[in-house]
């Protein structure tokens, strides 16, 4: 199975900051790769796919990049409603796998 | 506008059985693989199995291939799972998510999740 480590597992910041989270993956995945948002008690929201490209209907803040085995997720500016938990995911091979999260919070 | 809506979550013991379901509208049902996802907080967002728009091709994490059945209904817009054998380590909130073609492997729409708590 391809491991996702995220780091860190938490960050704290303040609205109109900058912050980077950052995945590796256990083996080459390629661009097979996505990010997610979840607000506590709502299902995960997709954000980025293909490891650089926007959701339609995401803010333009958010920014992926990385290929292979190291990716990041970058939100710029930060809003108060981007205080939430962020996922990555490996979507390359089965069993789909997901990292552990990381809290964005004040 | 695309909604996913689980149900048939609860309480039951290990060795039990529960189905759930999950109903889709929005979007050509039909058309889609769907899938379902567990979260629990000590594991967090784990893929627990996946079938094809016409409902012959599954796949499932070993840690419920052999107890759990994915399978759909495309006249009734429903996907559902069923499941046999339940541990306690099977207990947590089950999402269904489509994906949004064949062969990308990244989920586009999620429901809100049903929870299943599997205790004696």
């Amino acid at each position: 199975d391809t491991q996702m480590t995220q780091s860190p597992s938490s960050v704290s910041a303040s609205v109109g900051d900058r912050v980077t989270i950052t995945c590796r993956a256990s083996q080459d995945v390629g661009t097979w790769f996505a990010w997610y948002q979840q607000i506590p008690g709502k299902a995960p929201k997709l954000l980025i796919k293909d490891a650089s490209s926007l959701q339609s209907g995401v803010p333009s803040r958010f920014s992926g990049s990385g290929s292979g085995t190291h990716f990041t997720l970058s939100i710029n500016n930060l809003q108060p409603e981007d205080f939430a938990t962020y996922y990555c995911q490996q979507a390359d091979n089965f069993p789909l796998t997901f990292g552990g999260g990381t809290k964005v919070e004040i | 506008e695309v909604q996913l809506e689980e149900s048939g979550g609860g309480l039951v013991q290990p060795g039990g059985s529960l189905r759930l379901s999950c109903a889709a509208s929005g979007f050509t049902f039909s058309n889609y693989w769907m899938y379902w996802v567990r979260q629990t907080p000590e594991k967090g967002l784990v893929w627990v199995s996946r079938l094809n728009p016409e409902g012959d091709l599954t796949k499932y994490a070993d840690s419920v291939n052999g107890r759990f059945t994915i399978s759909r209904d495309n006249a009734k817009n429903t996907l559902y799972l069923q499941m046999t054998n339940l541990r306690v380590e099977d207990t947590g909130l089950y999402y269904c998510a489509r994906v949004p073609a064949r062969g990308r492997y990244y989920f586009d729409y999620w429901g809100q999740g049903t929870l299943v708590t599997v205790s004696s």
